[in-house]
């Protein structure tokens, strides 16, 4: 298995680009999510999804979009891309277990907004 | 945020025991606890989680207070690859999502 999967791997943006950020998982798992890391800082949750169809959000929404059309694929969209929006972002999968799951991360993908 | 406290830092000699506190004197009955660990420009892995006994694997132990009050992640031999940010974490279960919330961790320095 390949786990989790994300493109790209860094990425430069221009004030107010759009882009869309992938994520897939091969491990058959109901539930994705989406973090945010700012330098020094914890991740912060953007977005998750419970199973295709079904998302929801977390933390810090404002300035992104999600849609689960199938299990595997989890995309993040940044619509008007700022300043504010330069992090580290990084996919995750679980298959819930009750309250004893553990999450899968990607590798991340590194963008800036100048 | 994040309902758990921990050092910012330690440090430890390689082949050494580490153990890394965290505090969680508001949790709940029915929280488990999680320990992940993120190596330096990776993604977080797991390492371990518990709700009331000890556990272990083959990454770790995790000692859990008898009141849950607080716990310990215990490297039984630290290597160089151990280096990483350690996040102790209690699961939300609050509206179904088992979302993560993650702190700032304990960096972890691991000397040769």
């Amino acid at each position: 298995n390949a786990g989790v999967t994300q493109t790209p791997k860094f990425r430069i943006l221009k004030i107010g680009q759009s882009m869309t950020l992938q994520c897939t998982q091969d491990m058959n798992h109901n539930y994705m999510y989406w973090y945010r890391q700012d330098p020094g800082m914890g991740l912060k949750l953007i977005y998750y999804s419970v199973g295709a169809g079904i998302t929801d959000k977390g933390e810090v929404p404002n300035g992104y979009n999600v849609s689960r059309s199938t299990t595997e694929d989890f995309p993040l969209r940044l619509e008007l891309a700022a300043p504010s929006q330069t992090s580290v972002y990084f996919c995750a999968s679980s298959f819930r277990a009750g309250r004893s799951y553990e999450q899968y991360f990607g590798p991340g993908t590194r963008l800036t907004v100048t | 945020d994040a309902k758990t406290t921990q050092p910012n830092s330690m440090e430890s000699n390689e082949e050494e025991p580490v153990h890394l506190p965290c505090n969680h004197s508001t949790i709940s009955g029915t929280d488990y606890i999680h320990w992940y660990r993120q190596l330096p420009s990776q993604g977080p892995e797991y390492v371990i989680h518990g709700l009331t006994s000890n556990v272990n694997n083959r990454m770790a132990s995790l000692a859990i207070a008898e009141d849950r009050k607080s716990s310990t992640l215990i490297l039984h031999r630290a290597t160089l690859r151990d280096a990483a940010v350690y996040y102790c974490i209690l699961s939300d279960s609050q509206g179904g999502s088992e979302k993560l919330v993650f702190g700032k961790g304990t960096k972890l320095t691991v000397n040769p």
